[in-house]
C-alpha cells in the first residue's frame, strides 16, 4: 500500500481557505486517493474521493495533479467546527485499500 | 453516505471477562469489513479484514484468538474481546466497504466503541 504523508498539525482563522497536501510518491495505478475527517471519540468521516484531477462536492475540493504523486484537499472558509484530524489514505478499489492510517493531519481552526 | 452503525458505544467489563461489540451497515450489504483500535491521540490501528462467511484476516501482531471476529451476513460484524484485560482498553472502530459505481470502493466508518476494562 502507498505510504503517505501528511504535516502533523496546521492552524487557521475562520473563514480562511485551508489546503492540506498529502504526498503519496508510491501510489499505484489503480489506487484512488481518500481523504477523512475525525473527531475526538468519532468514527473518521468520508470526506472526499478522487482518481486524477479535481473533485469537489457540497464540503470540500481535492487537487490530484497529473502524476498523481500529492493530492490537496482544500476547505473553502472554515469554521471553529473543522477543528479536527484530516487523514489522507491510499489504495485500490478492489482492496478497499484495507485503510492503514497514517498520523494524519490535526487542524486547529481559532476565531 | 453509507451509514455504518456500532453498539455499544461504551462499554466497561471487568478484567479477565468477554465483550461482544457489534458493527452494522445499516442500508446496504458490506462484503468486507475492518476492524481497528485506536489509543488517545493516536491513529487508527488496523486489526483484521472480515469477509463475509470466511475467517477474517488479521494484521500482524493482533491475538486471534483474543479477538474473534465473525462476519456472518453482509451487514453485520462482531468483534468480541476474550480474557479483556486492562490494557485491551482502547476506542474500536469498525467500517464497511461499499463498491462505488464508477469509482473505487469506499469505506465508511461505524461512531466508534470504547472499551474500559478494570
Amino acid at each position: 500500500l502507498a505510504k503517505t504523508t501528511q504535516p502533523i498539525s496546521m492552524d487557521s482563522y475562520e473563514g480562511q481557505e485551508v489546503n492540506i497536501t498529502c504526498s503519496h510518491n508510491n501510489i499505484a495505478t489503480n489506487d484512488y486517493i481518500t481523504w477523512y475527517q475525525q473527531f475526538p471519540s468519532q468514527g473518521p468521516r468520508f470526506i472526499i474521493q478522487g482518481y486524477k484531477t479535481k473533485v469537489t462536492n457540497e464540503v470540500a475540493s481535492l487537487f490530484i495533479p497529473a502524476d498523481r504523486k500529492s493530492s490537496t484537499l482544500s476547505l473553502p472558509r472554515v469554521s471553529l467546527s473543522d477543528t479536527a484530524v484530516y487523514y489522507c489514505l491510499v489504495g485500490d478499489s478492489d482492496s478497499g485499500y484495507a485503510l492503514n492510517f497514517g498520523k494524519g493531519t490535526s487542524l486547529l481552526v481559532t476565531p | 453516505g453509507a451509514v455504518v452503525s456500532q453498539h455499544p458505544s461504551r462499554v466497561i467489563c471487568k478484567s479477565g471477562t468477554s465483550v461482544k461489540i457489534e458493527c452494522r451497515s445499516l442500508d446496504f450489504q458490506a462484503t468486507t469489513m475492518f476492524w481497528y483500535r485506536q489509543f488517545p491521540k493516536q491513529s487508527l490501528m488496523l486489526m483484521a479484514t472480515s469477509n463475509e462467511g470466511s475467517k477474517a484476516t488479521y494484521e500482524q501482531g493482533v491475538e486471534k484468538d483474543k479477538f474473534l471476529i465473525n462476519h456472518a451476513s453482509l451487514t453485520l460484524s462482531t468483534l468480541t474481546v476474550t480474557s479483556a484485560h486492562p490494557e485491551d482498553s482502547s476506542f474500536y472502530i469498525c467500517s464497511a466497504s461499499i463498491r462505488g459505481k464508477s469509482s473505487g470502493n469506499t469505506i465508511y466508518f461505524g461512531e466508534g466503541s470504547w472499551l474500559t476494562v478494570v
